[in-house]
């Protein structure tokens, strides 16, 4: 099926930096999830939006459910190194359909 | 352990031979979803299992792939006559009431077609 547009594709940045990723849709979805893989490991869930507009924070990350449902942001503050790995963003409808974006592959300088 | 676990970890076969990958998910969840993910892409959406049936097996991409969970536990996937676009990493992952939100993933098969 189609997937979500996730970008940046890559980011490269330096330790302390603030970092910004989004997703967005042609359709809109129900839930936004927002998930980090590990290299041999299965994605982990970091933060679920369950509202247009809702705005949620888990730590230094924060996540936003955009208002038109069609899209969703990541943020991280201060990123440290174990930030590394590759987030992807993920739309569901329903708990029928679920799509995912192609990721944002993170590498963080120290 | 307690989460999600895959085996094999890696296979490696050849075109045209059959292939079975196998997921143990969470004690107790009944729902059970498998996922393909491709080279530098995100999941895609094999078959979800709610106890033994498959109550959604749309993302299948074809009848060389099937899927089974007969005991409402462990899984099977089974690829048939495997072609090298198959490569990939497969993905398990279960849940506790079936809602996709609250899924937890294994850490995989890695896929080689030959």
């Amino acid at each position: 099926g189609q997937q979500l547009n996730q970008s940046p594709q890559s980011m490269f940045i330096q330790e302390g930096e603030d970092v910004s990723m989004n997703c967005t849709s042609s359709s809109i979805f129900n839930t936004w999830l927002w998930y980090k893989q590990d290299p041999g490991e299965g994605p982990v869930l970091l933060i679920a939006l369950y509202k247009a507009g809702e705005l949620t924070s888990n730590g230094r990350l924060t996540a936003q459910f955009g208002i038109t449902r069609k899209d969703s942001f990541l943020n991280i503050s201060a990123s440290i190194p174990s930030d590394v790995g590759i987030y992807f963003c993920a739309g569901l409808y329903n708990n029928n359909d679920m799509r995912f974006g192609a990721g944002t592959r993170l590498t963080v300088k120290p | 352990g307690a989460g999600v676990s895959q085996t094999p970890s890696n296979k490696v076969t050849e075109k045209g031979k059959y292939v079975e990958l196998r997921c143990d998910p969470i004690s107790g969840h009944t729902a059970l979803y498998w996922y393909r993910q491709s080279l530098g892409q995100g999941p895609e959406f094999l078959i979800y299992f709610q106890g033994t049936g498959a109550a959604d097996d749309s993302g299948l991409p074809n009848d060389r792939f099937f899927a089974v969970r007969p005991e409402g536990s462990v899984s099977t996937l089974k690829i048939q006559r495997t072609e090298r676009g198959d490569s990939a990493v497969y993905l398990c992952a279960s849940s506790l009431t079936g809602s996709r939100d609250t899924q937890y993933f294994g850490p995989g098969t890695r896929l080689t077609v030959l």
